[in-house]
C-alpha cells in the first residue's frame, strides 16, 4: 500500500517558467512534509517542509502547498532552472514514528534551456 | 552539508556471502537510518537506531541486520546477501524526530551477482 504518491515519473519545462510537481497521500495521521532533490549518484538533499497547520509555505524560487481535504501537496519552482533538473522525491511522516519517513516514488524533473 | 560519510561507496559481492554497509556520522545526531532506494519504489526505510544499542525494523527489513554501538555509526549487515537486494543504500540522521529534517550520506551502490 503505497501511502505517498507521485503519480508523474517525469516532468519537462523551459527554462524560467513554472515548474509543479504533484504528491498524494492517503494516511491523513501525518503530520509533516518535505520535498527532497537528487542528483545522480548523489545523496537526497532536503529542499523544503511544511507541517500540517499550513497550507503554504516558501523559500526563495521553491513554495510548498498543502491542501489537506485533498490530502494533496505540490512543489512550486519559479522560475525554472537547468540546475533544477534533478529527481524530486516528496516524503511525510507523523508525530510518534519515531521520525521515519514514508517517500513517494519520485518525479525527474528537466528543464531545458 | 551534514557531515555523513558511507563506506563502501561501490560493492559488488556473490549471492550468499556476508556484506557490511557502514554509515559513520560528525553531527552527533541521535537519530540514524538505513534506507534502500529501487526504481518505482522512491526510497523505502530498512532499520532505524534512536540511540546507541537501540535499533527498530523500518517497513523492508527481511534479510538485514543493524548494530550501533557508538553514536556515530550504524552498521547495516546483509547476513547472506541476494539478487533482490541489489540496489543504493543510503544513510541519513536527523537531530530529533518529529518535525525534524533528515539529512542523507551518499549513498552505497550495491550489485549482488
Amino acid at each position: 500500500d503505497q501511502q505517498v504518491k507521485q503519480n508523474s515519473p517525469s516532468l519537462s519545462v523551459q527554462e524560467g517558467r513554472i515548474s509543479i510537481l504533484n504528491c498524494d497521500y492517503t494516511n491523513s495521521m501525518f503530520d509533516y512534509f518535505l520535498w527532497y532533490k537528487k542528483y545522480p549518484a548523489e545523496g537526497p538533499t532536503f529542499l523544503i517542509s511544511i507541517s500540517s497547520i499550513k497550507d503554504k509555505n516558501e523559500d526563495g524560487r521553491f513554495t510548498v502547498f498543502l491542501n489537506k481535504s485533498a490530502k494533496h501537496l505540490s512543489l512550486h519552482i519559479v522560475p525554472s532552472q537547468p540546475g533544477d533538473s534533478a529527481v524530486y522525491f516528496c516524503a511525510a511522516s507523523f508525530s510518534g514514528n519515531t521520525g521515519k519517513l514514508i517517500f513517494g516514488q519520485g518525479t525527474t524533473l528537466q528543464v531545458k534551456p | 552539508d551534514a557531515g555523513i560519510t558511507q563506506s563502501p561507496r561501490h560493492k559488488v559481492t556473490e549471492t550468499g556471502t556476508p556484506v557490511t554497509l557502514r554509515c559513520h556520522q560528525t553531527e552527533n545526531h541521535r537519530y540514524m537510518y538505513w534506507y534502500r532506494q529501487d526504481p518505482g519504489h522512491g526510497l523505502r526505510l530498512i532499520h532505524y537506531s534512536y540511540g546507541v544499542k537501540d535499533t527498530d525494523k523500518g517497513e523492508v527489513s527481511d534479510g538485514y541486520s543493524v548494530s550501533r554501538s557508538k553514536t556515530e555509526d550504524f552498521l547495516l549487515t546483509l547476513e547472506s546477501a541476494t539478487s533482490s537486494q541489489t540496489s543504493v543504500y543510503f544513510c541519513a540522521i536527523s537531530e530529533a524526530w518529529g518535525e525534524e529534517t533528515q539529512y542523507f550520506g551518499p549513498g552505497t551502490r550495491l550489485l549482488v551477482l
